[in-house]
């Protein structure tokens, strides 16, 4: 167990839902990041948040809108998607002392497909 | 823009047979280098982290290197069991001023054979 949970665990939804991914950090952690894991692609990051101030959003479509109430949790909030943003879900953690060579925890993911 | 390149994509290796992953970066301007592991469905687990200064680290029977001019870092599995069968992923951070980004490779996928 890591520290770092996710719900749900797998969603499915069409292109005109609306939904929300949670994530949710019991390690004390001030850095929260969102990432995307499609098949045969590299893990990208989306959103980082250092002290509840998101600090990168990584050209990341508006249908994704993330937000972060406090240090420990973090949402991604889903709107009108698309088949191909079907894909893993990962949420992570870390110290967040900017520089540091502290490691991120990684959540189980949300597997999500968009019907 | 930093390109991150695992070789091999897969490894199907019989139990008890020494291995190596290796992974390529194209910008050598990192902060450090660090090594995940990731079982089916699941998130990611780091396994060793290496900062820009160093050349290796160890932890039991896995040792990562660095060498941070030419782009490359191996993991080395000693001993591989059924258990470390799972994807490899190498991931880089870049320099300390900018912040927290990092650049994974696509993995390796290691089976272990019984």
């Amino acid at each position: 167990e890591t520290g770092v949970t996710q719900t749900p665990r797998h969603l499915v939804m069409g292109m005109t839902n609306k939904k929300s991914l949670k994530c949710e950090q019991h390690l004390g952690h001030n850095a929260m990041y969102w990432y995307k894991q499609s098949a045969k692609k590299p893990l990208e990051l989306m959103f980082v948040y250092n002290f509840k101030e998101q600090t990168e959003n990584n050209s990341v479509p508006s249908r994704f809108s993330p937000e972060c109430p406090n240090s420990s949790h973090l949402f991604l909030h889903l709107h009108t998607l698309q088949p191909e943003d079907s894909a893993l879900y990962l949420c992570a953690s870390s110290r967040g002392t900017s520089g540091s060579a502290d490691t991120q925890y990684f959540g189980p993911g949300t597997r999500l497909t968009v019907l | 823009k930093q390109e991150v390149t695992q070789i091999p994509a897969a490894l199907s290796v019989p139990e008890g047979e020494n291995l190596v992953l290796n992974c390529s970066f194209t910008d050598s301007a990192i902060y450090n280098l660090q090594w995940f592991r990731q079982d089916p469905g699941k998130g990611l687990t780091s396994l060793l982290l290496i900062q820009s200064s160093q050349r290796e680290q160890t932890s039991g029977r896995l040792n990562a290197s660095l060498d941070k001019s030419s782009g490359r870092s191996t993991l080395y599995i000693a001993a591989s069991q059924p258990g470390d069968s799972a994807t490899y992923l190498c991931a880089v951070r870049r320099e300390k001023s900018s912040g927290d980004k990092l650049t994974f490779g696509t993995g390796t996928r290691l089976a272990v054979r019984p």
